[in-house]
């Protein structure tokens, strides 16, 4: 079982619509959490960061984590073509020295 | 955040040879990582690259084939060397920014395909 468990999608959806991207992870020992974006042959654009379990808004952008269901999602209010990229998730903590555990990354596309 | 340059940006290298990427930080940053990205995979930690110190690499990942360096808080280069078909990939830079906790970013990448 991996670390991190990310659907690769591809998720495809109509402009305007609200996107939901999830990851499941099983070592509770991970504290902070990130949502990357990337584009095609680019490198990943930090989108959000959280600290353990709450939520945190960004423009059309919310990251919630919940650390009791060792869950975390992203959601995309309002969602555009240019939102089209694969989204990772990405996690560590103080076990891992600051190393990245990343999902495999969801495939969006946003079709107009 | 951190401004993080990478050169090349993109290569073609003949089987066998060895490519140097460097990394430029515009602002000193207490952690810098390399990262590597098969295509239509995830990102794989190669391994930390450690100021004035050898580097830390991680499992599967060695030295001779990937010597890292670090000579200031703000530059590193890797190497991959004797480079095979199976080297074609993203090849990341990142950094940790102490004054965001544990914010990591990333550069552009070096994509690189062994022919």
């Amino acid at each position: 079982q991996k670390e991190v468990e990310q659907d690769p999608g591809p998720l495809s959806v109509p402009e305007g619509a609200i996107v939901s991207l999830n990851c499941t992870y099983s070592n509770s020992a991970f504290q902070y959490f990130m949502w990357y974006r990337q584009y095609s042959r680019k490198g990943p654009e930090l989108l959000m960061y959280t600290y353990s379990s709450g939520n945190k808004e960004d423009g059309r952008f919310t990251a919630q984590v919940d650390k009791s269901s060792k869950y975390i999602s992203l959601f995309i209010r309002d969602s555009q073509p240019s939102d089209s990229a694969t989204y990772l998730c990405a996690m560590t903590g103080m076990e891992y020295g600051n190393k990245l555990v990343f999902g495999a990354g969801t495939i969006l596309r946003v079709k107009s | 955040s951190a401004v993080i340059s990478q050169k090349p940006s993109r290569d073609i290298c003949q089987r066998g040879t060895s490519l140097t990427i460097q990394c430029q930080v515009d602002s000193q940053v207490t952690m810098m990582f390399w990262y590597r990205q098969q295509p239509g995979q995830s990102l794989t930690l190669i391994a930390t690259a450690n100021q004035g110190s050898e580097a830390t690499y991680e499992s599967g990942f060695v030295i001779d084939k990937f010597p890292i360096s670090r000579p200031n808080l703000t530059f590193s280069t890797l190497t991959v060397s004797n480079m095979s078909p199976e080297d074609s990939s993203i090849y990341l830079c990142s950094v940790r920014v102490s004054l965001s906790g544990n914010t990591i970013y990333f550069g552009e990448g070096s994509w690189l395909t062994v022919v």
